[in-house]
């Protein structure tokens, strides 16, 4: 089983409505991180948030983590058009690990 | 962006045969990754290189083979590919940030059928 896991697994919003998408995960961690992939490309990085931080920001994103309870969620602001992609969470596993898991990521749809 | 190129991009090929992956970075980061995405498992880590000739097993290494003679290098070996290794591949490159694994940055994508 995985590390980490998104939910909702498909999300549809209006422009210019709020998204948010959570991330559980199982094991102690150092950092979480957030990515987005656009069909048929890459992930790319959108924040890193450490396990002793409980809130980062980013221009219209808004991160959370919570390790009493291993969750995490990522709140995007006034959504656009552009923000139409996946979404995944990403996890090491603690301690010394070098490992990067991910979930099975979160679809969002934002329809203009 | 990251100077990171996965070949080739593309690539048919017949159960059975061997097949390598390659993944070359201009960045001189220590880790390197390869991770399979596959509809309804997201990504999943297949090895990972914490520097030359210094690799490890991840989620779901069988069947695979990866080697790191080089910095800028790390090849993904399907010795004798079966169609459950269709997929597309992504390569991914790190380095520290405060002590532990930063963000990564990917490639492109190479995207393998086995017929």
């Amino acid at each position: 089983s995985q590390q980490g896991e998104e939910d909702p697994q498909a999300l549809s919003i209006q422009e210019g409505e709020n998204a948010t998408m959570n991330c559980s995960y199982k094991t102690s961690i150092n950092n979480l991180q957030w990515y987005r992939q656009n069909s048929g490309r890459g992930l790319v990085h959108l924040i890193l948030i450490r396990s002793n931080e409980r809130e980062k920001h980013s221009g219209r994103l808004r991160v959370t983590l919570d390790t009493s309870k291993k969750s995490s969620s990522l709140l995007i602001t006034a959504s656009r058009a552009a923000d139409t992609a996946s979404y995944f969470c990403a996890t090491d596993l603690g301690g010394g690990s070098e490992k990067l898991v991910f979930g099975k990521g979160t679809k969002l749809t934002v329809n203009p | 962006d990251a100077g990171i190129t996965q070949s080739p991009r593309h690539k048919v090929t017949e159960t059975g045969t061997p097949v390598t992956l390659r993944c070359h970075q201009t960045e001189n980061h220590r880790y390197m990754y390869w991770y399979r995405q596959d509809p309804g498992h997201g990504l999943r880590l297949i090895h990972y290189s914490y520097g030359v000739k210094d690799t490890d097993k991840g989620e779901v290494s069988d069947g695979y083979s990866v080697s790191r003679s080089k910095t800028e290098d790390f090849l993904l070996t399907l010795e004798s590919a079966t169609s459950s290794q269709t997929s597309v591949y992504f390569c991914a490159i790190s380095d520290l940030t405060s002590g532990k694994v930063g963000e990564l940055f990917f490639g492109e994508g190479s995207r393998l059928t086995v017929l």
